[in-house]
């Protein structure tokens, strides 16, 4: 069965670069989330979209933004890349109102900043 | 503020016996709550969940308990089996006012041979 897909799994970057990371949710699934989980830390929320459109706003700083596309798939764009960003982002999807509220998520993506 | 806790950061059961994970929440609006698994490097796995019209979910090995009135639910696996090591994550959202899933700091479970 298809899962949820993230490229790349790993990208090294030097400070103040920029980087993006990209999710291609399940098929037919509406709703993306991107969470970022830092060394020995418990995943946070970033932010999320339904349909297009941002639903949810979380601890994602202004240096970064997202946005989904026509065909559900979602990139995570950081810029001015720090230190602190070296985290594994996980992406997620599921179907808005489908009453199960299960995430299916990605494997993640593991940013390194040097 | 964490609104969602899991107090213990790893929990070394042996194989065969109960293990049981613990989660405590603050936010009373939380309708939703579900476990994740989560292997090295890979991302979270969805386990169980439970609504919180409910206070007793079971799958096979897993059960989850949930006692609103003291903000706490705890998974248990019977029998605890070696590809049970995992790191544990308990989960609650509001259903009904945003879809926002918040995560506890998880829980590293051993099982020993």
């Amino acid at each position: 069965a298809a899962g949820v897909i993230q490229s790349p799994r790993h990208l090294i970057k030097e400070k103040r670069e920029t980087a993006t990371l990209k999710c291609y949710p399940i098929p037919r699934h509406d709703t993306v989330y991107w969470y970022q989980q830092g060394p020995g830390q418990d995943p946070q929320f970033l932010i999320s979209f339904y349909e297009k459109m941002q639903s949810d706003k979380g601890s994602i700083p202004d240096r970064f933004s997202a946005q989904q596309f026509s065909d559900y798939h979602s990139e995570l764009n950081m810029s001015s890349l720090e230190l602190g960003d070296s985290a594994l982002y996980f992406c997620a999807s599921t179907v808005r109102g489908g009453g199960a509220g299960e995430l299916f998520f990605g494997e993640g993506s593991r940013l390194t900043v040097l | 503020d964490q609104q969602v806790k899991q107090n213990s950061p790893s929990l070394s059961v042996q194989e065969g016996r109960i293990s049981i994970l613990n989660c405590d929440y603050t936010n009373s609006m939380f309708d939703y709550f579900l476990w994740y698994k989560k292997y090295p490097a890979e991302g979270p796995t969805f386990l169980i969940s439970i609504s919180s019209i409910k206070d007793k979910n079971e799958d096979g090995r897993f059960t989850v308990f949930l006692n609103k009135s003291a903000k706490h639910l705890s998974l248990h696996i019977v029998p605890s089996q070696p590809g049970d090591s995992a790191v544990y994550f308990c989960a609650a959202s509001a259903v009904n006012r945003d879809d926002k899933i918040i995560f506890g700091k998880g829980t590293r479970l051993h099982i020993l041979p």
